[in-house]
């Protein structure tokens, strides 16, 4: 099993609709999980943070950690085309204690908001 | 404060040249990361600084490949002998480095390409 899975896409939604991003790790221990968005020719930024299991809300975005079926997903509310990028999920690789000096990350999601 | 800074932003070799990319971390932040991104692939990671010291190189992909952190701030990565396969964009991250606090906030790349 990757590491880290995600569906590569293109996810494509209309504008004001819910985009639903996921992403499946392979290690149990994994403590914390990060989501990052990257527009083409740009470096990523990071726009989520979870370390708990349920949701966790900033402002049209909401990240979903259940640890129990090792998956984490990012909710996008009234997507705009500006939400245009590749998302990307970053977890600490396998077997590494939890300690997450080093992320594993996820190939993205191409996400494309249309007008 | 100023984030992660990276120079050159472009840098075009001859194969063969040996190449040094400099990352400027966030003021504060002890952590240092230096990832690879080819075109149309994910991010790989090549070695983390905690400090000046490099407890994980495991990502260095050949010994042509090198990189050195002075007072716990400025690194550069140096590539020796460069080959096109090297051709990337090669990304900083750097992160607070404490008990609890992982997030990584990353650089606007340097895009290599050997000719």
């Amino acid at each position: 099993q990757k590491e880290v899975e995600q569906n590569s896409g293109p996810l494509s939604v209309p504008e004001g609709a819910i985009a639903s991003l996921n992403c499946t790790y392979s290690d149990r221990v994994s403590q914390s999980f990060f989501w990052y968005r990257q527009y083409s020719g740009k470096s990523p930024e990071l726009i989520m943070s979870i370390y708990s299991n349920g949701d966790k809300e900033d402002g049209r975005f909401t990240a979903q950690l259940n640890k129990a079926s090792q998956y984490v997903s990012l909710l996008i509310r009234d997507s705009q085309p500006s939400d245009s990028a590749t998302y990307l999920c970053a977890v600490p690789p396998p077997h590494s204690g939890g300690s997450n000096y080093k992320l594993t990350f996820g190939k993205g999601t191409l996400l494309t908001v249309n007008p | 404060g100023a984030g992660v800074s990276q120079s050159p932003s472009n840098k075009v070799t001859e194969k063969g040249k040996d190449v040094e990319l400099r990352c400027d971390p966030i003021s504060g932040h002890t952590a240092l990361y230096w990832y690879r991104q080819s075109l149309g692939q994910g991010l790989e990671f090549l070695i983390y600084f905690q400090g000046n010291s490099a407890p994980d190189k495991s990502g260095l992909p050949s010994d042509r490949f090198s990189a050195e952190r002075t007072g716990g701030s400025v690194s550069t990565l140096t590539i020796q002998r460069t080959q096109q396969e090297d051709s990337a964009v090669y990304l900083c991250a750097s992160s607070r480095g404490l008990a609890g606090t992982y997030e990584q906030y990353f650089g606007p790349g340097t895009r290599l390409t050997v000719t």
